[in-house]
């Protein structure tokens, strides 16, 4: 069972490009969450998704910024028009469903590191 | 708004010492609290983690406790060695979201 994966692990975009980062959760793993980390600072929760619902994007940026967690395939986070502020390492971490799962260890990605340049 | 937040930010120690790292969070309705190390440049592995119903729990020479009521966890290190340092990184679980403390930055000198 390969752990969550991200992918790419490094991304650059010139300002005005899309980035598109990708994350595939563990196998039975239908709650995805995503997270920015500045440098030299802690993680900044985004959003938490699960299959085709949006459940909490209280973390993310009104502009700019949208997730989705399709029924097939992996997690999309998605920057439209990048600013060299979006430059960081995004996490993405997942976990399982069932009775429990208010109780159950969340998993996390190598993350993306994006510069924008 | 759930807060969390770790003490110190960082920490520097000789190897061998034993030591605690500290993690309080605002709201006490918590599900359960995870404890994390992070290397420079690198993802998160998950270290411990507790459920909102425990006290504690052990791994190796990391015990991690929790008071819910008081909103406070500590992370117990024992007999550091330099492959310890990283920063260690708490995170507890409400309804719909995960929350993180700025983590603790810790150097273990040999």
């Amino acid at each position: 069972n390969a752990g969550v994966m991200q992918n790419p692990r490094h991304l650059v975009r010139r300002r005005g490009q899309e980035a598109r980062l990708r994350c595939s959760p563990m196998k039975g793993h239908s709650h995805v969450y995503w997270y920015r980390q500045l440098p030299e600072e802690g993680l900044k929760f985004m959003v938490y998704l699960q299959k085709e619902n949006i459940i909490d994007e209280s973390g993310m940026p009104k502009e700019r910024f949208s997730a989705e967690f399709p029924k097939e395939g992996p997690s999309i986070l998605r920057i439209q028009q990048v600013v060299r502020g979006d430059s960081a390492a995004y996490f993405c971490a997942s976990s399982r469903t069932g009775e429990t799962i208010m109780n159950t260890e969340a998993f996390f990605g190598q993350g993306t590191r994006l510069t924008v340049v | 708004k759930q807060e969390v937040t770790q003490i110190p930010a960082a920490l520097s120690v000789p190897e061998g010492e034993n030591l605690v790292l500290n993690c309080s969070f605002t709201d006490s309705a918590i599900y359960n609290l995870q404890w994390f190390r992070q290397d420079p440049g690198k993802g998160l592995t998950s270290l411990l983690l507790i459920q909102s119903s425990q006290r504690e729990q052990t791994s190796g020479r990391l015990n991690a406790s929790l008071d819910k009521s008081s909103g406070r966890s500590t992370l117990y290190i024992a007999a550091s060695q330099p492959g310890d340092s990283a920063t260690y990184l708490c995170a507890v679980k409400g309804n719909n979201d995960m929350r993180f403390g700025a983590g603790t930055r810790l150097t273990v000198k040999p």
